[in-house]
């Protein structure tokens, strides 16, 4: 049973640019959660997608959008880089609905973003 | 909003000892789960056990175990007979019950602790 899978693992990108990161869930999960974590920091929630649409969002501006696709894979897309997005990018994924145990985080490896 | 607070940055304990993590939160809700989070080198964040709120057993899993102080909002972290691949980053997390329709849950998250485990 693959886990949550998250590509690339690296990625060095100049200010201004734009970037989409890629997230594939764990089997028979339908949720997938965004998270950066900065350097020393605890991971801080972006947004959560289900049935295609974005359900909860965090404290973090436009240039940080989402999808979800109908085989429950996310891409996270920020626009117009800053050096202050340089962080590591998780992906979580659970079940939306079903017993306390469904809902449990499983997280992926992550990818860093460097912004130069 | 809900703030999870992890005083110690970082803690050092010996092979085979016995160290406790701290975590404390802010909430004005009366059902929520807590998590303690593991985050080894390889970055990947593995769940180490969890609490739900309504219950006053404290959980334990293994050589893991929490002290779960509800009117305090307390929630620490026991590790016992500590191993060498216990070292890693610690995150404190907090995730309402409450769903809005048709969702999930966000966590908040603590800084973090880093345990150091030494021969």
């Amino acid at each position: 049973d693959a886990g949550v899978t998250q590509s690339p693992t690296h990625l060095i990108k100049t200010r201004g640019q734009q970037v989409t990161l890629r997230c594939s869930p764990k089997s028979g999960h339908d949720t997938v959660s965004w998270y950066q974590q900065a350097l020393g920091q605890g991971p801080q929630f972006i947004f959560q997608y289900y049935e295609e649409e974005e359900r909860q969002r965090g404290n973090f501006p436009d240039r940080f959008s989402g999808h979800q696709f109908p085989n429950y894979s996310s891409e996270l897309n920020v626009n117009a880089l800053l050096l202050g997005d340089s962080a590591l990018y998780l992906c979580a994924s659970s079940l939306a609905w079903g017993g306390y145990r469904h809902t449990e985080a499983f997280f992926g490896q992550g990818t860093r973003l460097t912004v130069v | 909003a809900q703030t999870v607070t992890q005083s110690q940055p970082e803690m050092s304990v010996q092979e085979a000892e016995t160290v406790t993590l701290s975590c404390t939160y802010d909430t004005s809700e009366s059902d929520y789960y807590l998590f303690w989070y593991k985050q080894p080198p390889s970055r990947q964040m593995i769940l180490v056990i969890r609490q739900e709120a309504y219950k006053q057993q404290n959980a334990t899993e293994n050589r893991f175990s929490v002290n779960f102080q509800k009117a305090a909002k307390s929630f620490s972290l026991k590790i016992s007979d500590s191993q060498l691949g216990d070292a890693a980053m610690y995150f404190c997390a907090y995730r309402s019950a409450k769903r809005r329709l048709n969702s999930g849950y966000a966590l908040n998250f603590g800084k973090g602790t880093s345990l150091l485990v030494t021969p």
